[in-house]
């Protein structure tokens, strides 16, 4: 069965550090990686997307993320925290009948 | 341009009742998923519907059913309500559903099950 891990459950940083979010997948397919945020109290937004072509992908807020098929990885990046990125952060895989199947996502917490 | 919209936003009821939920995709959007939030199971598929059609479903019990009127609004019933039903119910609208279309998600209705 399809599905997606995300290895750290909480991660607490500093501002200004660099973020670094594991995401792996299981899926022998094409596959269409995304990565969503849930920010305190409001819906989930998404951030970057990758469908195909270059799989360094950018998204909003100065995220990006990296599409590696060797290691089965889309991991989240990001070189300078904000307090602001506080969230939870949702990766996800398209799934073989179109839906989402998520990872449990990671708990970023940054301190000001 | 409005995002998907869900109604209500919370909800209380009481085992062994039902529920509906409602959802109103962003316009032009002919797709409606249904995914369930909770703190355990994380994030899991619920259905989708597509054209008044249910396209897709996950792995739950019957008693969670939906089905999408000519406008794309979609509604999702849980009868016979569970403690374990507890739960955020999110609405993602997207197009279509497919391996280049991307789905935008509404607030949720935050379900508690007493």
């Amino acid at each position: 069965a399809q599905s997606v891990s995300q290895h750290n459950h909480h991660v607490i940083l500093s501002e200004a550090a660099s973020l670094e979010l594991g995401c792996n997948y299981s899926y022998g397919g094409t596959v269409n990686l995304f990565w969503y945020v849930q920010y305190p109290g409001q819906h989930l937004q998404l951030l970057l997307k990758y469908f195909s072509g270059d799989p360094l992908v950018k998204g909003i807020k100065g995220f990006e993320a990296e599409f590696i098929k060797s290691k089965f990885s889309f991991n989240l990046r990001k070189p300078s925290v904000q307090w602001s990125d506080t969230a939870e952060y949702f990766c996800a895989v398209r799934g073989s009948q179109g839906n989402l199947i998520f990872g449990k996502g990671t708990k970023l917490s940054v301190k000001p | 341009k409005a995002g998907v919209t869900q109604t209500p936003r919370y909800l209380i009821k009481t085992r062994g009742q039902q529920v509906t939920l409602s959802c109103s995709p962003i316009s032009g959007h002919r797709s409606v998923s249904w995914y369930q939030q909770t703190p355990g199971q994380g994030l899991q598929f619920l259905f989708e519907y597509f054209s008044e059609t249910q396209r897709n479903k996950g792995n739950f019990p019957g008693r969670f059913s939906g089905r999408q009127f000519s406008n794309s609004r979609s509604e999702m019933n849980v009868s016979t309500l569970e403690l374990g039903d507890s739960a955020l119910y999110l609405c993602a609208s997207s197009w279509d559903s497919t391996i280049t279309d991307t789905q935008y998600f509404g607030p949720g209705t935050r379900l508690t099950v007493l």
